[in-house]
């Protein structure tokens, strides 16, 4: 069945270097993934969301590409902020099945000074 | 305004108790949602309504249930309550098209003792 993983629980990193939070999915048909974000003690919101014309959804810094080869929504940052300490959720649009989203596991980004 | 209102917010029960979570917003969307968060197993779907009165099990629908008799109300309710049901419960909202972005609430933290 239609599925999302992400295997990290939590990823710790020093302010600067590089983000990338890893999504891979399973889907029967032509999917649509998406990022959302959640800050300590607040409502999940959604960062950014793939396109269907091979567009590269950016926000906030943070971008995304679809790869439909390897069936994988991988979210990047070139440097780290530490305003990005959050739980990072990506999610998997069920076209067929009206429109319910899959969500992952969840994996909580941690930034240190 | 934009806005999904959980209540109540926070919520101490005994075992066997019945729980009435409710969720309100303020952008007519016609599809709302109840999730629970839970550490390792992220968000997991309760149920899904797509108008008033047309509700859908979600993935975890056992021991709840519940009622949308107005597009911008929809409420989670727990028949007698159980100590597995101790979470976070998260009300969310989107368009019918809208490519799936969800407006979620801030969450209702039920702890059952």
């Amino acid at each position: 069945g239609d599925s999302v993983t992400q295997t990290e629980g939590l990823v710790t990193l020093t302010e600067g270097l590089p983000v990338m939070l890893n999504c891979t999915y399973q889907s029967t048909y032509s999917p649509f993934l998406f990022w959302y974000v959640q800050h300590l003690n607040e409502a999940p919101k959604l960062l950014l969301k793939s396109f269907t014309d091979n567009k590269r959804p950016e926000h906030q810094g943070f971008h995304a590409t679809l790869h439909k080869s390897s069936s994988s929504f991988h979210l990047q940052k070139s440097s780290a902020q530490l305003s990005d300490s959050a739980l990072y959720y990506c999610a998997l649009r069920m076209n067929y099945n009206q429109g319910k989203l899959i969500f992952g596991q969840g994996t909580k980004l941690s930034i240190k000074p | 305004d934009m806005k999904v209102t959980q209540m109540p917010r926070y919520l101490i029960k005994r075992m066997g108790e019945n729980v009435l979570l409710e969720c309100g917003q303020d952008m007519s969307h016609e599809t709302m949602y109840w999730y629970r968060q839970d550490p390792g197993l992220g968000l997991q779907l309760i149920y899904i309504s797509y108008d008033v009165d047309s509700n859908s099990e979600g993935d975890i629908p056992k021991g709840y249930r519940v009622s949308r008799k107005k597009r911008e109300h929809f409420s989670l309710i727990l028949d007698s309550a159980k100590t597995n049901q101790t979470s976070v419960y998260f009300c969310a909202s989107s368009y019918q098209n809208s490519g799936n972005t969800l407006y979620f609430g801030e969450g209702s933290r039920l702890i059952v003792v």
